[in-house]
């Protein structure tokens, strides 16, 4: 079974702009959330979907957006960047809320210049 | 509101000695996960490792075994025979099953093998 993907897997923007990063879960789980990782803050939780819905959101400014497909793809946006928006994105995938596994993809390196 | 506490910023292990990474987590919530990540420098985080709040009896995942002590918080990951592909850093993550069900995540720890 395929793994979760994302892409792209680099990116170079600049302030100001905006960036959509992709996740394709693992086939048949229902739940993706996505993360963000920097050496200062660590990792830390973006936003949970469930069924096309988000059921959690971390504490991250409204410029951090996401959504998802009824095929449980998902999609995060970050619009306006700015200097500290670099970072490792990290997208996991579980086949539902609650305690179940979360299984990490490969992550997008975004470097905002 | 969940915590997780990794104090070993870096370790360095011979290969194929056991290794003990530490891990202490603060919680309020009866049920719960707790879970070991491993992290190689090409940033993908590998699940290794699973323990449920109620489950009475540690974890195994082949060399990979968890020290559970619910008592006093902690999760230590054990791995036997290390392997210099063991080289990585490691991060232990908790997730609660009401609430904000986010994984909150260690500052985690560098292991490194050494030959």
């Amino acid at each position: 079974k395929a793994g979760v993907t994302q892409t792209p897997r680099y990116l170079i923007k600049t302030r100001g702009q905006q960036v959509t990063l992709s996740c394709s879960p693992i086939s048949g789980h229902r739940s993706v959330s996505w993360y963000q990782q920097t050496p200062g803050q660590g990792l830390q939780f973006l936003f949970e979907y469930f069924s096309e819905t988000q059921r959690n959101k971390g504490n991250f400014p409204g410029r951090f957006s996401g959504r998802q497909f009824s095929n449980s793809r998902s999609e995060m946006n970050v619009s306006t960047l700015e200097l500290g928006d670099s970072a490792l994105y990290l997208c996991a995938s579980s086949l539902a809320i609650g305690l179940e596994t979360q299984y990490f993809g490969p992550g997008t390196r975004l470097l905002v210049l | 509101a969940q915590k997780i506490t990794q104090t070993q910023p870096g370790m360095f292990v011979q290969e194929k000695e056991a290794v003990t990474l530490d891990c202490t987590y603060d919680t309020s919530d009866q049920s719960y996960g707790l879970f070991w990540y491993k992290q190689p420098s090409s940033g993908e985080m590998i699940f290794l490792i699973y323990q449920g709040s109620y489950d009475e009896q540690n974890a195994t995942e082949g060399r990979y075994s968890l020290n559970f002590q619910k008592a006093r918080k902690s999760a230590n990951l054990v791995i036997s025979a290390s392997q210099l592909g063991d080289s990585a850093m490691y991060f232990c993550a908790m997730r609660a099953f009401q609430g904000a069900q986010k994984l909150v995540f260690g500052q985690g720890t560098r292991l490194t093998i050494n030959p």
